[in-house]
């Protein structure tokens, strides 16, 4: 089984600002299938990114992915204040279809 | 637009079994692959299955096979799963999800506790 591990743990910006947030895998993905959510409280889920790099339909260009083999990053270019949430990361290269642990993204 | 909504969560005792549905519209629901994915309190989300449009593939996470049973009716644009001899740490929050190992649309989630 692939572990994800996010980092940080929790990252305080402000809007305006740019944030990166990295996970990290217990070993390498296949063809970078790592997709990254975006969760609000009381919500579900929203994909951001898949194979690493393509933003899902309707997501701002503000979002990216990168990232390869057992290092990727989302980076949110811009803060808007509706982007402070928790991000998860998952791999879909292989069954179990893991998640990160997620990193709560904080107004500072 | 899409709208996915979960039913069936409750209380249950450990050894019980609890059927959860959920309710899908605004899109072909037969076209789509979809999911039943979890978060126990405090816990990251888990993968626990997904079946086919055509519910002619089916595969689980490892962990859920032999308790869990996922089933649609695409008649009734409904996903199903059912989970017997529950444990306690099977508590947590349900959610259906569309696709296979990628979810673009998910539920809000059905909260299930196994507790004696």
């Amino acid at each position: 089984e692939i572990v994800l591990t996010q980092s940080p743990g929790t990252l305080s910006l402000s809007p305006g600002e740019r944030a990166t947030l990295s996970c990290r895998a217990s070993q390498s993905i296949s063809s970078s299938h790592l997709a990254w959510y975006q969760r609000k409280p009381g919500q579900a889920p929203r994909l951001l990114i898949h194979v690493a790099s393509s933003r899902a339909a309707g997501i701002p260009d503000r979002f990216s992915g990168g990232g390869s083999g057992t290092d990727f990053t989302l980076t949110i270019s811009r803060l808007e204040p509706e982007d402070f949430a928790v991000y998860y990361c998952q791999h879909y290269g292989s069954s179990p279809y893991t998640f990160g642990q997620g990193t709560k993204l904080e107004i500072k | 637009q899409v709208q996915l909504v979960e039913s069936g969560g409750g209380l249950v005792k450990p050894g019980g079994s609890l059927r959860l549905s959920c309710a899908a519209s605004g899109f072909i629901f037969g076209d789509y692959y979809m999911s039943w994915i979890r978060q126990a309190p405090g816990k990251g989300l888990e993968w626990i299955s997904y079946i086919s449009g055509s519910a002619t593939t089916i595969y689980y996470a490892d962990s859920m096979k032999g308790r869990f049973t996922i089933s649609r009716d695409n008649a009734k644009n409904s996903l199903d799963l059912q989970m017997n001899s529950l444990r306690a740490e099977d508590t947590a929050v349900y959610y259906c999800a569309r696709g296979s190992i990628t979810w673009d649309y998910w539920g809000q989630g059905t909260l299930v506790t196994v507790s004696s």
